[in-house]
């Protein structure tokens, strides 16, 4: 799976949209990009994921770059209870590669 | 549906000994994981399983063992606990390859907090 890169931390104002960054430079063709958050030591939370259309979901929108090499999710009117961690992560999806590689995401603050 | 639940919420180990930690899901789902998360990491796969008698190794499988006797479980076994397995454990369970969608998507319990001294 491709490898990813994403800011340490980001801080947004409440009601605001959140926009987090993620680079996937080496992404393949048959690869999905993938968004889970993790609130607080709880167990991750599946957010949105997409393959190379721009993706919307009750919790967010999923902007893949035309390239492929990086996509951006926006959380359009953040709240308090959206401060988390936020994984971006790539993955062909097929039989033999379940597994989900977790890198250390951006931990994302919503001020009031 | 309580969707994963994960038995015990804590425990506190002494090293040596041995514990299972259970995963239980109500979603039908055919697959499930096992991952630890340490601090200021991300979470790592120990091992998996694409149904009811089958487990496969994930990334860090050493020093653990996994059952898969019901569809709906997956226990984790420390045979021997060492301070290192010192970590917060996740299961999660997901439709599996083929469900397509959303269905693809993995579904997380609440973690399991182990301290191992």
């Amino acid at each position: 799976d491709a490898k990813t890169t994403q800011p340490t931390s980001m801080d947004c104002a409440e009601g605001r949209a959140a926009n987090l960054p993620c680079n996937h430079s080496t992404i393949s063709g048959n690869e999905y990009v993938y968004w889970y958050r993790q609130i607080h030591s709880q167990g991750p939370q599946y957010i949105i994921h997409g393959l190379k259309n721009n993706e919307t979901n009750e919790m967010a929108s999923l902007i893949i770059t035309e390239d492929r090499k990086s996509s951006t999710l926006i959380l359009p009117h953040a709240t308090l209870r959206d401060t988390a961690v936020y994984y971006c992560i790539v993955r062909v999806y097929n039989f033999g590669n379940e597994k989900l590689t977790f890198g250390t995401g951006t931990r994302l603050t919503i001020i009031p | 549906n309580a969707g994963v639940t994960q038995t015990p919420k804590f425990r506190v180990l002494k090293t040596g000994q041995s514990m299972t930690l259970l995963c239980a899901q109500d979603m039908n789902h055919e697959y499930m994981y096992w991952y630890r998360q340490d601090p200021g990491m991300g979470l790592r796969l120990i091992h998996y399983s694409v149904g009811e008698g089958t487990t496969a190794k994930g990334e860090v499988p050493d020093g653990y063992n996994v059952s898969r006797l019901k569809k709906q479980n997956f226990l984790l076994g420390l045979e021997s606990a060492a301070p290192s397995q010192t970590s917060v454990y996740f299961c999660a369970s997901s439709y599996g390859f083929g469900a397509g969608g959303r269905q693809e998507t993995q579904y997380f319990g609440p973690g399991t907090r182990l301290l191992v001294l």
